[in-house]
Parts: C-alpha cells; sequence; structure tokens
C-alpha cells in the first residue's frame, strides 16, 4: 500500500529534550515536507527536501532540522523543543520537486507535547 | 507571494442538504489549486485538483470544485452532505516558487453535520 509513514503518533517530553520523528514513504517521491497545524493557523511548512541532500526552510523553520540521506526517508529534527513547539506535525510527499505539484499524499500526523 | 483565504472557520448543514465551502486565492499566475479533507484524528486526503483545463473538476466522494479566474476562488461543492462527509476542509494554492514547487494552505473550514 502506498502511504507515508510516521512516528511516532503521541510524543510528550520536556522543553530541551533532543527528540527525532521519523517519516519513511515508499512510493519513491522526490519531494517529502514537513508541516505542523496549529488552530487558526491552518498548516504551515517547516522544511521540504525536492531530492535526497536537497532540503530548504519553509515558513516557520526556526527550532527545527531535517536530513535526507534517502530518499525514502525524511526526519524532522527537534535539538532543544520547547512548549511552542507543541503542534500537531504531518509530513508528506509528492511525485515530483520540480515543476506542477501533483497534490501531497500525508502522513497520519505526529501530535507533539512539550512541557 | 501566493495565498489561500477561507473566509468560514466553521459550517454546520443538515444532512441531505448541499454545501459550498468558499476559497479564495492570490497567485501571479494560473494557479494549481487543491482541495483536503482531514477527519478527526486523521492526516489529510487529496479530495481534487485543478491544473488547467475544464473549470469544473470532480473529485472523489461526490465532490466538485469550480474555478473561476475572475473571482480568483475555487470553491468545493457537493449536492447532498452525508454525516460521514463532517471532517475538515483546506483549500491550497500550489505554484512556483525560485523554479521549484510551493504550496500553501488555507486555515481550514469546519463542516458539522447535524441530522
Amino acid at each position: 500500500e502506498a502511504q507515508v509513514t510516521q512516528n511516532p503518533r503521541y510524543l510528550i517530553t520536556v522543553t530541551g529534550k533532543k527528540l527525532t520523528v521519523t517519516c519513511s514513504q515508499n512510493m519513491n517521491h522526490e519531494y517529502m515536507s514537513w508541516y505542523r497545524q496549529d488552530p487558526g493557523l491552518g498548516l504551515r511548512q517547516i522544511y521540504y527536501s525536492m531530492n535526497v541532500e536537497v532540503t530548504d526552510k519553509g515558513d516557520v523553520p526556526e527550532g527545527y532540522k531535517v536530513s535526507r540521506k534517502e530518499k525514502r526517508n525524511f526526519p524532522l529534527i527537534l535539538e532543544s523543543p520547547s512548549p511552542n513547539q507543541t503542534s500537531l506535525y504531518f509530513c508528506a510527499s509528492s511525485l515530483e520537486g520540480i515543476g506542477p505539484p501533483y497534490g501531497y499524499t500525508f502522513g497520519s500526523g505526529t501530535r507533539l507535547t512539550v512541557v | 507571494a501566493q495565498s489561500v483565504t477561507q473566509p468560514d472557520i466553521h459550517i454546520t448543514v443538515s444532512e441531505g442538504a448541499s454545501l459550498e465551502l468558499r476559497c479564495n486565492y492570490s497567485y501571479g499566475a494560473t494557479p494549481y489549486l487543491f482541495w483536503y479533507v482531514q477527519s478527526p484524528g486523521q492526516g489529510l486526503q487529496l479530495l481534487l485538483k485543478y491544473f488547467s483545463g475544464d473549470t469544473l473538476v470532480q473529485g472523489i466522494k461526490g465532490f466538485e470544485a469550480e474555478f473561476k479566474r475572475s473571482q480568483s476562488s475555487f470553491n468545493l461543492r457537493k449536492p447532498s452532505v452525508h454525516w460521514s462527509d463532517a471532517a475538515e476542509y483546506f483549500c491550497a494554492v500550489g505554484g512556483y516558487s525560485g523554479g521549484y514547487q510551493k504550496v500553501t494552505f488555507g486555515t481550514g473550514t469546519k463542516l458539522q453535520v447535524i441530522p
């Protein structure tokens, strides 16, 4: 089944404790992206990657890191989480990075709480 | 810069009634337009997309949307709503920024369906 898999689904952590949210897709998509969803703000892009070893900042990158060492994986790293990073996070992938956006396939989300 | 406005935060309709969710976009050229649906606790699922051609686009689950360039709108419609349509709906605009795709989401419209 074609899908984007995120782990974990739920995470509660303490301020300053490094964490990684994993994302993997099995569709050979070139383009992957991380979004955070907050009430009243919709989805805001954190980082995206057009292909292996090619990443760039989205609209709200502060406090986050990403890497794209393999085509299928795009982990989101919070080096020192803070309470304002409490949010619902989505990973998404798409067929093409350069060219018309074909529409995303989204993961099921990771609800992160930083206390 | 591209942007999307969904003017209705919350809409309530009766089961069997027709539905129209509004979406207005801002983009300098012909946009790529999308509607996504998010059921409670789930990721986003692509309902339909417009790239070019016929301005009336059919999607999954009986939804359709009409692209109106003169009004910069891409409203989502369904003739008869079912209780299972209760969810949050996001309009998105995709375009090019520096040669790569960028997708911007609206803030969402939450649909409540009453018996």
